[in-house]
């Protein structure tokens, strides 16, 4: 139990182009879905927080116009990377809980993307 | 402020035992997890702990002291698989996981 997809696995994009990444959990509602980024040989770092029906809690310093996050249903949540640039580049990983703040996060598989 | 801190990188033997400890210092505390993520992949569960003492699962074992402010995982009967990241993921009052960059282990033959 407590599958978690994302799609794609890997992307190449052009600069200035949008990206749409989608993480779904497989066997469970999740109430609140995570979004992470993560630079090589770097912690994961918290960008926005999404429960489902409601707007994303971003954490400080990114930006909401460039990430856009939906969280339609609760078993799906969306990242749309918008206008790229390469320093977006890097690993983004959701994460799913379902229930209350206290129950475990289930990650996805990440995604790996590349903006040249 | 909060700050995790473990060993940046620890290397062992197949089939021997290895303790990963962790300090943290957190505004409140809802709990600490403890993940494992090998290079390039996403991390994944190993455990939780919440009260005081020893959580076994299996080869993994964590154990938590609240008021030390420490944990570590400790890992039997290792095996080359076992070589990865491990992350100590204290919960803060606002119910964030707070992440520090974790261990690098190294298992050799």
């Amino acid at each position: 139990g407590a599958v978690v997809s994302q799609h794609p696995s890997r992307v190449i994009c052009k600069s200035g182009t949008s990206v749409k990444i989608e993480c779904r959990s497989l066997d469970f509602q999740a109430t609140t879905m995570f979004w992470y980024r993560q630079f090589p040989k770097q912690s994961l770092m918290l960008m926005a927080t999404s429960n489902e029906g409601s707007k994303a809690t971003y954490e400080q310093g990114v930006e909401k116009d460039k990430f856009l996050i939906n969280h339609a249903s609760l078993t799906l949540s969306t990242l749309t990377v918008t206008s790229a640039h390469p320093e977006d580049s890097s690993f983004y990983i959701c994460s799913a809980a379902s229930g209350g703040v206290l129950e475990t996060q289930y990650f996805g598989p990440g995604t790996r993307l590349l903006v040249l | 402020g909060q700050n995790i801190d473990q060993p940046t990188e620890m290397t062992a033997t197949e089939g021997a035992i290895v303790q990963i400890n962790c300090t943290y210092q957190t505004s409140g505390f809802n709990g600490l997890f403890w993940y494992q993520q090998h290079a390039g992949e996403a991390p994944t569960f190993l455990s939780y702990n919440v009260l005081d003492g020893l959580e076994e699962k299996g080869r993994f074992s964590s154990f938590l002291s609240r008021s030390k402010g420490y944990s570590y995982l400790l890992l039997k009967e290792l095996q080359m698989k076992d070589s990865a990241s491990y992350l100590c993921a204290p919960m803060d009052s606002n119910y964030q996981l707070i992440w520090g960059a974790g261990t690098k282990l190294i298992i050799k033959p």
